[in-house]
């Protein structure tokens, strides 16, 4: 089975960084992808990850170590469109199901 | 220039209805998905067809049953539905099979409220 654990919250100051920690045990590893989902919206693809190291996209970057079963995003220069919730999900080796967190809510005040 | 939409967004039955939910893409995607979003935000894959062909079946009660007329619809039929089947139901769809890096695209949702 997949196992994906990520904090459930975290608040941050407008202009800020967060970083969202993800580490993960799964049945084999085919790539780690981060979503972003607002409140009552649908999830909305933000990067994804095959390869050890940092990708980076604008203001948002994303980071694995497949050895240490472990992914982060970084969010800089936070903005207040930024409070949403940020979902971890790994697709796994067997059956490249993707298989999501329970994600990370992320508030951001003024 | 509506992706993935989905109908209707909000349903609201009581226990033991039949019930479906529609699901259709417009971006050429060869592969669809279900997914549920329970009171804890965890989502979880149900279904996913590749060009109408059944290739990721979860261990769901067999009461859910997904149809893919054509490539572009996956649509989610319950029967007997039951308190529990309260969730929120998403439909995504991806370029490619699921062995692709390629990212998922996912509808607005459909709030399912069994009462």
């Amino acid at each position: 089975g997949q196992n994906i654990d990520q904090p459930t919250e975290m608040t941050a100051t407008e202009g800020a960084i967060v970083q969202i920690n993800c580490t993960y045990q799964t049945s084999g590893f085919n790539g780690l992808f981060w979503y972003q989902q607002h409140a009552g919206e649908a999830p909305t693809f933000l990067s994804y990850n095959v390869l050890d190291g940092l990708e980076e996209k604008g203001r948002f970057s994303s980071f694995l170590s497949r050895s240490k079963g472990y992914s982060y995003l970084l969010l800089k220069e936070l903005q207040m469109k930024d409070s949403a919730s940020y979902l971890c999900a790994v697709r796994g080796g067997n059956d490249y199901k993707l298989s999501f967190g329970a994600g990370t809510t992320v508030t951001v005040r003024a | 220039d509506t992706a993935v939409s989905q109908t209707p967004k909000y349903l609201v039955t009581q226990m033991g209805n039949d019930k479906s939910i529609k699901c259709e893409q417009n971006l050429g995607h060869d592969t669809m998905y279900w997914y549920k979003q329970d009171s804890k935000k965890f989502l979880k894959i149900m279904f996913s067809y590749n060009n109408k062909e059944l290739i990721i079946n979860e261990t769901v009660p067999n009461r859910f049953s997904p149809k893919s007329p054509d490539k572009a619809h996956l649509n989610l039929h319950i029967n007997s539905l039951e308190l529990g089947d309260s969730a929120v139901y998403f439909c995504a769809s991806s370029q490619g099979g699921v062995g692709f890096s390629y990212e998922q695209y996912f509808g607005p949702g459909t709030r399912l409220t069994v009462t």
